[in-house]
């Protein structure tokens, strides 16, 4: 059971152009969304996270863009340069306050930069 | 920094054979948690544990067990190894919070196993 889709499974973009990398979720009682980045031979990283009180969060040139009615949420990348080549997975989880939330990940999307 | 060790980063294993990979973290995060890579599949969650000797049941854990009996080390176990097990396997941890926001999760490097 997929509960968070992503997409597309690869994409590649052109130094300076705009990546975008979107995600969709079921479960309606997700409230934290980050996003994670993994270079070759690394685990991945946290890179970027949102609550769903905001349908916007910017950190440099990544942002993260959520529609809480569609159940989607996107990352963009502007000005992408070849260090951002990686891939990169959306997640999605429910805050309790137990503290043993588990996220659910995304398939991931290979992205490459090409000068 | 947050280091999250990983003892075996490639193993090469039979199919029958019982195999253990360790995870160590250094900054006594609360929660720990073993995930499996797959190409197309993403990350799913094997098994996760937010307190020694606790462990809960992910969306795999068919094939696997854990064990948590110091708060820095987390084991997964396959008891007899099978071909459909090779893959990427990664460990995190995280700190346990509460309220309003998620504990950032902390990777290792992975092991890559490989059943025969």
């Amino acid at each position: 059971q997929q509960q968070v889709k992503q997409s597309p499974q690869s994409l590649i973009v052109q130094k300076g152009g705009i990546s975008i990398i979107n995600c969709a979720y079921e479960n309606t009682a997700f409230d934290y969304f980050p996003w994670y980045q993994q270079f070759p031979g690394k685990g991945p990283a946290l890179l970027i996270a949102i609550r769903p009180d905001v349908s916007e969060k910017k950190e440099g040139r990544f942002t993260i863009s959520f529609n809480k009615s569609a159940k989607q949420f996107s990352l963009h990348i502007m000005d992408s340069q070849p260090g951002d080549s990686a891939t990169y997975f959306c997640a999605a989880s429910k805050i309790s306050n137990f503290g043993n939330e588990k996220l659910t990940f995304g398939t991931g999307t290979r992205l490459t930069i090409i000068p | 920094d947050v280091k999250v060790t990983q003892s075996s980063r490639y193993l090469v294993k039979r199919t029958g054979e019982k195999v253990f990979l360790e995870c160590v973290q250094d900054m006594d995060h609360e929660n720990m948690f073993w995930y499996r890579q797959d190409p197309g599949l993403g990350l799913r969650l094997i098994y996760f544990s937010y307190d020694v000797k606790m462990k809960e049941k992910g969306d795999i854990p068919e094939g696997y067990s854990v064990s948590r009996e110091k708060k820095e080390r987390f084991s997964l176990i396959l008891e007899s190894a099978s071909t459909n097990q090779t893959s990427m396997y990664l460990c995190a941890s995280s700190l346990r919070t509460s309220g309003s926001w998620h504990g950032e999760l902390f990777f290792g490097e992975g092991s890559r196993l490989t059943v025969l």
